[in-house]
């Protein structure tokens, strides 16, 4: 079984671009997380989704950061315009129902923004 | 909302030695707490987990143990080996599937 897929793996781009994340997570998990993981911190929850539904989003900064997953399976996650700060790795994992909880991660997507 | 604490940052131990990394969370609804392990530049991997109906879990040399009470849980690496450097992450979570990680401990096994 194939594990929860990120691409690309490494993204660099110029403050103000934008720039966009995909992640498919593994089959049958109805839960999607992305986390922002800055250097030596732990992973930050941005946005969760329950199938196609965004049900915790209050720490995606919404002025600049978008996400979708638009038929509850493959998610992208959107910045735009970068800024310096959101050098981070980007997380996405998911969970599958009834293992609430159990978040398998994927390689992630290390941005840095020059 | 939750916030989970863990200590210390960064642990040095000694080969064939035991390691013992704590956190504190604060919300009592918080049931379910996982451990991660993320080696350098790789992912974070679920390596052990305890529910609230229990209190210690076990598993060949990593064990965790739950006081819900005090909201504080540890886990404990028996007879370290060099494969077990890497970053220690706790983490808790509600029923609705939340989960909030601690900042991590860097565990260095010393040879």
């Amino acid at each position: 079984e194939a594990g929860v897929v990120q691409s690309p793996r490494y993204k660099i781009i110029e403050k103000k671009q934008p720039v966009a994340f995909w992640c498919n997570p593994i089959s049958g998990h109805n839960t999607l997380y992305w986390y922002r993981q800055n250097l030596g911190q732990g992973p930050e929850l941005l946005i969760r989704y329950e199938n196609e539904e965004a049900v915790d989003d209050s720490q995606l900064p919404k002025d600049r950061f978008s996400a979708e997953r638009l038929k509850g399976v493959d998610s992208t996650l959107k910045i735009q315009p970068a800024e310096l700060g959101d050098s981070a790795v980007y997380l996405c994992a998911s969970s599958s129902p009834g293992r609430q909880g159990e978040a398998f991660f994927g390689q992630g997507t290390r941005l840095t923004v020059v | 909302g939750e916030n989970v604490e863990q200590h210390p940052s960064t642990l040095s131990v000694q080969e064939g030695d035991s390691a013992v990394i704590k956190c504190t969370y604060s919300d009592s609804a918080s049931n379910y707490f996982p451990w991660y392990k993320q080696e350098l530049g790789k992912r974070p991997q679920l390596i052990i987990d305890i529910r609230s109906n229990v209190g210690e879990k076990k598993d060949q040399r990593i064990a965790v143990t739950l006081n819900k009470t005090a909201k504080h849980f540890s886990l404990h690496i028996t007879e370290t080996q060099p494969e077990d450097s890497a970053v220690y992450f706790c983490a808790a979570s509600h029923r609705d599937d939340k989960i909030i990680f601690g900042k991590g401990t860097r565990l260095h096994i010393l040879p």
